[in-house]
């Protein structure tokens, strides 16, 4: 089935790395998203990777993606408070159009 | 370019209304979704548009029904509402998922309250 799951919390402090995970079930995923959400807010596109590549690098953003595991994970550099958000991972099914399947979301807090 | 756009951002209906959220995509963009965001079930896929036919359906009942017309810009209804229909209704635009380019872009939402 189709199942995306997320940790719910992470908190860091300003400068650090965050790394946020995600684990997705359906091995037919063409793209994987990462996006953010800030309160009342939609969905701002971070990133996104076709899944028959395994890293992405994008600024502050690095991507990987283990398609063995089913793991994907967003790496934020030099984590800022204004990265304090939702971030959520979402996939799209091969031949499903722009249905995505997406997880609960990681509540990022970030402490100076 | 300018982004997608929902209107209204923000509404109140009472129970038994009924209910029209319109979208326009990013120019150049043919295929609509629509989702659903609540606290307790988070987001949830209702149905995407492409080339005004209905191409993807989510598990939600036949109150939420949508169209797209011709220049890709989409509404969704919800008749007859109920309590739990009160959420944030977002709308995402791309070219076509089913081709190399993977970029699916969201709008601010419609922010639905049912009292």
């Amino acid at each position: 089935g189709e199942d995306v799951e997320q940790s719910l919390f992470l908190s860091v402090r300003e400068g650090d790395s965050s790394v946020i995970n995600c684990t997705y079930t359906d091995s037919s995923s063409t793209y994987l998203y990462w996006y953010k959400q800030e309160p009342g807010a939609g969905l701002q596109l971070l990133t996104y990777i076709f899944s028959n590549m395994d890293m992405k690098q994008d600024q502050r953003l690095t991507v990987l993606l283990n398609k063995k595991d089913k793991h994907l994970s967003l790496r934020i550099a030099d984590t800022q408070t204004g990265d304090s958000a939702i971030y959520f991972c979402a996939e799209s099914i091969d031949g499903q159009g722009g249905k995505l399947i997406f997880g609960q979301g990681t509540e990022l807090s970030v402490k100076p | 370019k300018a982004g997608v756009t929902q209107t209204p951002r923000y509404l109140i209906k009472t129970r038994g209304q009924q209910v029209t959220l319109s979208c326009s995509p990013i120019s150049g963009h043919r295929s609509v979704s629509w989702y659903q965001q609540t606290p307790g079930q988070g987001l949830q896929f209702l149905f995407e548009y492409f080339s005004e036919t209905q191409r993807n359906k989510g598990n939600f009942p036949g109150r939420f029904s949508g169209r797209q017309f011709s220049n890709s810009r989409s509404e969704m209804n919800v008749s007859t509402l109920e309590l739990g229909d009160s959420a944030l209704y977002l709308c995402a635009s791309s070219r076509d998922l089913t081709s190399a380019d993977g970029e699916l872009f969201f709008g601010e939402g419609s922010r639905l309250t049912v009292l």
